[in-house]
């Protein structure tokens, strides 16, 4: 079973407009990871924010975490066309044991 | 660095038969994990291994098995194929337990 879920399923958006997503999780977590995936290939880790952590910054990504309300979400700034893609927001329980979300597939048009 | 590797790319088998899929880590990761990713049921845990030693299983049957060898170098084998092991199998390495991992591109089956 799935820990996380992500809304919106899906997003579509024009060049340098912001994306935002969200990621809602059922337990408590050790860390809550970011992973990005183009046209079903392999993962590409974005961020990993820990619990102890509010925020993170990495380039045009900014990521936050509430832990009292088990959510975390991801804003992608000025977005690009090269950003479409599925994401998926991650998270453990103090194993390598990752549980994904759903993924919300955000379109970016030029 | 090289990063995760996986073989083969893409498998074709029929239903009944058996396969193997091959992942190296990344140079230094000793964690290695296994998922399964389908449209139906998105990305799921299979297992994890450390040091030869299979820490962590989800929650599939035991015809998915896996090992890793001495040098990082991990396998995961699917007996009895099934239509529905269809998917993408990926691959992961990390350095530690609850460090970022890192994927490979992943394994695509089609069982026929």
């Amino acid at each position: 079973s799935q820990q996380g879920e992500e809304d919106p399923q899906a997003l579509s958006i024009q060049e340098g407009e912001n994306a935002t997503m969200n990621c809602s999780y059922k337990t408590s977590i050790n860390n809550l990871q970011w992973y990005r995936q183009n046209s079903g290939r392999g993962l590409v880790h974005l961020i990993l924010i820990r619990s102890n952590e509010r925020e993170k910054h990495s380039g045009r990504l900014r990521v936050t975490l509430d832990t009292s309300k088990k959510s975390s979400s991801l804003l992608i700034t000025a977005s690009r066309a090269a950003d479409t893609a599925s994401y998926f927001c991650a998270t453990d329980l103090n194993t390598d044991k990752l549980i994904f979300g759903t993924g919300t597939r955000l379109q970016v048009f030029p | 660095k090289a990063g995760v590797t996986q073989t083969p790319r893409y498998l074709i088998k029929t239903r009944g038969q058996q396969v193997t899929l091959s992942c190296s880590p990344i140079s230094g990761h000793r964690s290695v994990s296994w998922y399964q990713q389908t449209p139906g049921q998105g990305l799921q845990f299979l297992f994890e291994y450390f040091s030869e030693t299979q820490r962590n299983k989800g929650n599939f049957p035991g015809r998915f098995s896996g090992r890793q060898f001495s040098n990082s170098r991990s396998e995961m084998n699917v007996s009895t194929l099934e239509l529905g092991d269809s998917a993408l199998y990926l691959c992961a390495s990390s350095l530690a337990e609850t460090d970022t991992q890192y994927f490979g591109p992943g394994t695509r089956l089609t069982v026929l």
